[in-house]
């Protein structure tokens, strides 16, 4: 069965840094894309990046360029997001999303749970 | 920036009864494959969203054949031929030519 298990919930305090991750199963991780979308509370969705693990090609949408870092480890098959001083305006929900086909994205088909940020003093 | 803009936002449909939303793109979605890079997903309340529709006409795995995407050049429509009650949630598109961008969601519930 292909699964995405992401990290559990998190709750930090403006500055820290942060890294969640994205566990895949069930099928080849390093050929197919993983992205990470957005949803802060009560709105749409955004898409923030994508890698892809066999050779760590990664793409950010401009927004999120600078502010997080993708990366993902084929030897244990997990995929990060990672901020390295958070704000308030992180607080939102995190989804990992697996590519539809090898080696091209088209469209997401898996899903993970969603990871809860949330950041406040 | 590819801005895809969704209608309506909200969607108050009977049981049994059809139901369409639309989605337009500021510029074509079509790539060098001849394949419109457009898909439609569904998030119900509480959960990961889930792809329906991909490539702007193509059922995902498991999808009911009472769902359905089309495309007349920069508009994309996706139709439930007959709501359920699990039909209900947020419907978003979301276009993949370029970065990727989704539509504002478009909430379905049941009258």
């Amino acid at each position: 069965e292909v699964q995405l298990v992401q990290s559990g919930a998190e709750v930090k305090m403006p500055g820290e840094s942060l890294k969640i991750s994205c566990k895949g199963s069930g099928y080849s991780f390093s050929n197919y894309w993983i992205g990470w979308v957005r949803q802060m509370p009560g709105k749409g969705l955004e898409w923030m990046g994508i890698i892809y693990p066999g050779d760590s090609d990664t793409r950010y949408r401009l927004s999120f360029q600078g502010q997080v870092t993708i990366s993902a480890d084929t030897s244990i098959s997990t995929a990060y997001l990672q901020w390295s001083s958070l704000r308030a305006s992180d607080t939102a929900t995190y989804y990992c999303a697996r590519s539809r086909v090898r080696g091209t994205f088209d469209a997401f088909d898996m899903w993970g749970q969603g990871t809860m940020v949330t950041v406040s003093s | 920036d590819i801005v895809m803009t969704q209608s309506p936002l909200f969607l108050p449909v009977t049981p049994g009864e059809p139901a369409s939303i639309s989605c337009r793109s500021s510029q074509s979605l079509v790539h060098s494959n001849g394949h419109n890079y457009l898909d439609w997903y569904l998030q119900k309340p509480g959960q990961s969203p889930q792809l329906l529709i991909y490539l702007a006409s193509n059922r995902a795995s498991g999808v009911p054949d009472r769902f359905s995407g089309s495309v007349s050049g920069t508009d994309f429509t996706l139709k439930i031929s007959r709501v359920e009650a699990e039909d209900v949630g947020v419907y978003y598109c979301m276009q993949s030519l370029q970065t990727p961008s989704f539509g504002q969601g478009t909430k379905l519930e049941i009258k």
